[in-house]
């Protein structure tokens, strides 16, 4: 099974940067996923890991270590319609996720 | 193109009740998912498919089964409904099994009384 952990809450200024922290334990890694969730809608997909390193994509980045089971999503020039829950995933050998519990961000003007 | 589609948006449903959750897309994908989320918990697997006609369980699909009768369709039933089934329920599917981006539905708000 999987155990993920990512802050419940974090808070940023429009213009800032704002890194979201999510480690994990798994008995069978097979990729890391960010998905962003506004308030009452669905999930969508932001990136997806699976090697070391960092992978950009725009104003978002997520970074990978396996060895140390930690990933960071990075989100520059935040603006307000940043303000949303980011989902933390992990899927196993078996092809089935698992997520965290969620980080809500909220983005100050 | 309607994506993937649930119904009802929401229920509100006296316990022992038998309710079934609607689900489905019109992108051909031949994976899909249940997931329910709570407060605090984030999103939990309850049942999947691979392809139409294959079913498996999840983390918690006790209390809730379900079918694959064709490639568009993966309805969600709970046998009786107990409160603790109150949640947000999300359908979500993808091309196939092992591809990287699960598409979401909007959910379905249950509440259990």
């Amino acid at each position: 099974g999987q155990n993920i952990d990512q802050p419940t809450e974090m808070t940023a200024t429009e213009g800032a940067i704002v890194q979201i922290n999510c480690t994990y334990q798994t008995s069978g890694f097979n990729g890391l996923f960010w998905y962003q969730q506004h308030a009452g809608e669905a999930p969508t997909f932001l990136s997806y890991n699976v090697l070391d390193g960092l992978e950009e994509k725009g104003r978002f980045s997520s970074f990978l270590s396996r060895s140390k089971g930690y990933s960071y999503l990075l989100l520059k020039e935040l603006q307000m319609k940043d303000s949303a829950s980011y989902l933390c995933a992990v899927r196993d050998k078996d092809y089935k996720l698992s997520f965290g519990a969620g980080t809500t961000v909220t983005v100050r003007a | 193109i309607a994506g993937i589609t649930q119904a009802p948006t929401s229920q509100i449903l006296a316990a022992g009740r038998r309710m079934t959750l609607r689900c489905t897309q019109d992108m051909r994908h031949n994976a899909m998912y249940w997931y329910r989320q709570d407060l605090g918990l984030g999103l939990r697997l309850i049942h999947y498919s691979n392809t139409a006609g294959t079913t498996g369980k999840g983390e918690v699909p006790d209390g809730y089964s379900v079918s694959r009768a064709n490639t568009d369709d993966f309805p969600l039933t709970l046998a009786s409904a107990v409160p603790s089934q109150t949640s947000v329920y999300f359908c979500a599917s993808s091309p196939g099994f092992s591809y990287n981006e699960q598409f979401f539905g909007p959910g379905t708000r249950l509440t259990v009384l």
